[in-house]
């Protein structure tokens, strides 16, 4: 298994400011996955955060408004620009046992409100 | 704080009595199908999953149920309890794609009544 810590684990931002969320693994692992989960809504893949390489973004997400950073095999962030009160979501940061492991870790998720 | 599942579907069950919950999938290309259990505050939880070339899994008081022909899901808590009380998402997983990324269903808020 793996654990997950974000931070912060809530925020509440003024509109046209930007927001950095941390996911920390302690394990080492190839991929993390950043997802958002917009009020009373299921969960949608913004990106995959690849060690060493430019994330991979989902059909809808780009990276000027979610630029990921991800330094090293147990750290990533993700950033939320310019943010409006459409971007009001839980983001979770998430990984995987590896290819074929379906089972997923989840970190507690970041609860973020834009006023 | 707010519920994660305030506008999703909602099914509520009596303490004890099983509870099967319904999901419909899109991508006839997926490899496994996952269900997760999200409580409030918390981030998804897995619980089970199922190849896609099989058609039933069993594991501690849950059943998962594929149907390819009709591309639908489902899970079947038995003898439910307080702590089941939960929103419940299925998943899938195509491998075979760049991301391996899950693509999650609309989700269903279980309650498990007194």
């Amino acid at each position: 298994s793996a654990v997950i810590s974000q931070k912060p684990s809530r925020d509440i931002c003024q509109r046209g400011t930007s927001l950095t969320i941390q996911c920390q693994v302690d394990s080492q692992v190839t991929m993390m996955f950043w997802y958002r989960q917009q009020p009373g809504q299921s969960l949608t893949l913004i990106a995959t955060a690849n060690q060493g390489s430019e994330a991979t973004y989902e059909s809808g997400f780009v990276i000027d408004k979610f630029p990921i950073s991800r330094p090293n095999l147990t750290f990533s962030t993700l950033t939320v620009s310019n943010m409006s009160p459409e971007d009001s979501s839980i983001y979770l940061c998430s990984v995987r046992g590896g290819r074929g492991n379906t089972e997923a870790f989840f970190g507690q998720g970041t609860r973020l409100t834009v006023v | 704080g707010e519920s994660v599942g305030l506008h999703l579907p909602t099914l509520s069950v009596q303490e004890g009595d099983n509870s099967i919950i319904n999901c419909a999938y899109s991508n006839s290309a997926s490899d496994y199908f996952i269900w997760y259990k999200q409580e409030s505050g918390k981030g998804p939880q897995f619980i089970i999953d199922i190849r896609s070339n099989m058609d039933k899994r069993q594991g501690q008081r849950v059943t998962v149920l594929l149907n390819k022909t009709v591309k639908h899901l489902s899970l079947q808590i038995a003898a439910t309890q307080p702590g089941d009380s939960a929103v419940y998402f299925c998943a899938e997983i195509h491998s075979g794609g760049g991301a391996d990324g899950l693509t999650f269903g609309k989700g269903t808020h279980l309650i498990i009544q007194p």
